[in-house]
């Protein structure tokens, strides 16, 4: 089976723009969870999905968004964009309610410049 | 404040040689304590932890939790090469919430 996909594998934007990342979870699960990952520091929580419907979020300011489709596809998006908001971002899926074991994608690594 | 904190922040060890990764939590409403192996990018899930004294083990990989120290060890005996990576370890605080520590870096030395 495919594991968790992500697209695009690098963007490069500018401050101010808005970027929209993308996150294929692994067939059979239901569950999406999206990561934030500054380089050097540990992931952080930025939103939970569980049958499109948000279960969680995390410390994270408005400019960031987060849906889920009827295929339990999920779009993070980001507004007006900040320097600080260069980072890996990681999507992870889980089986449906058992958001423990999660398979992490292989991320999106955004630069703002 | 939630926080999990990851000690050492690095290490470098010899081929063969046995390590123990630390990660102490202080959190609301805890649920599980995870450990994760991240080498280029995607974090791959190794242990889920959630009774006090449990010994889990995989290989040459063990860890086990403290609930009333709150913390968790991470062991690997006889490290190779490919053991060379960042540990995560992450908390499950309530419903929805994960918080990670920094992780440590792990250098094997052939």
């Amino acid at each position: 089976d495919a594991g968790v996909t992500q697209s695009p594998t690098h963007l490069i934007k500018t401050r101010g723009q808005h970027v929209t990342l993308r996150c294929s979870p692994i067939s059979g699960h239901k569950s999406v969870s999206w990561y934030q990952q500054v380089l050097g520091q540990g992931p952080q929580f930025i939103f939970q999905y569980y049958e499109k419907e948000e279960r969680g979020r995390g410390n994270f300011p408005d400019r960031f968004s987060a849906r889920q489709f009827p295929n339990y596809s999920s779009e993070l998006n980001v507004n007006a964009l900040l320097l600080g908001d260069s980072a890996l971002y990681l999507c992870a899926s889980s089986r449906e309610g058992d958001y423990n074991e999660q398979f992490f994608g292989p991320g999106t690594r955004l630069t703002v410049l | 404040e939630d926080k999990v904190v990851q000690s050492p922040l690095s290490l470098v060890v010899h081929e063969g040689d046995t390590v123990t990764l630390n990660c102490s939590y202080e959190v609301t409403n805890f649920r599980s304590l995870l450990w994760y192996k991240q080498e280029k990018k995607a974090p791959t899930f190794l242990f889920m932890l959630t009774s006090s004294g449990i010994e889990k083990k995989s290989g040459r990989l063990s860890s086990i939790l403290d609930k009333k120290e709150l913390f968790s060890i991470l062991n690997i005996t006889a490290t190779q090469t490919g053991d060379s990576a960042v540990y995560l370890c992450a908390v499950e605080a309530g419903r929805n919430q994960f918080y990670f520590g920094t992780g440590t870096s792990l250098t094997v030395i052939p």
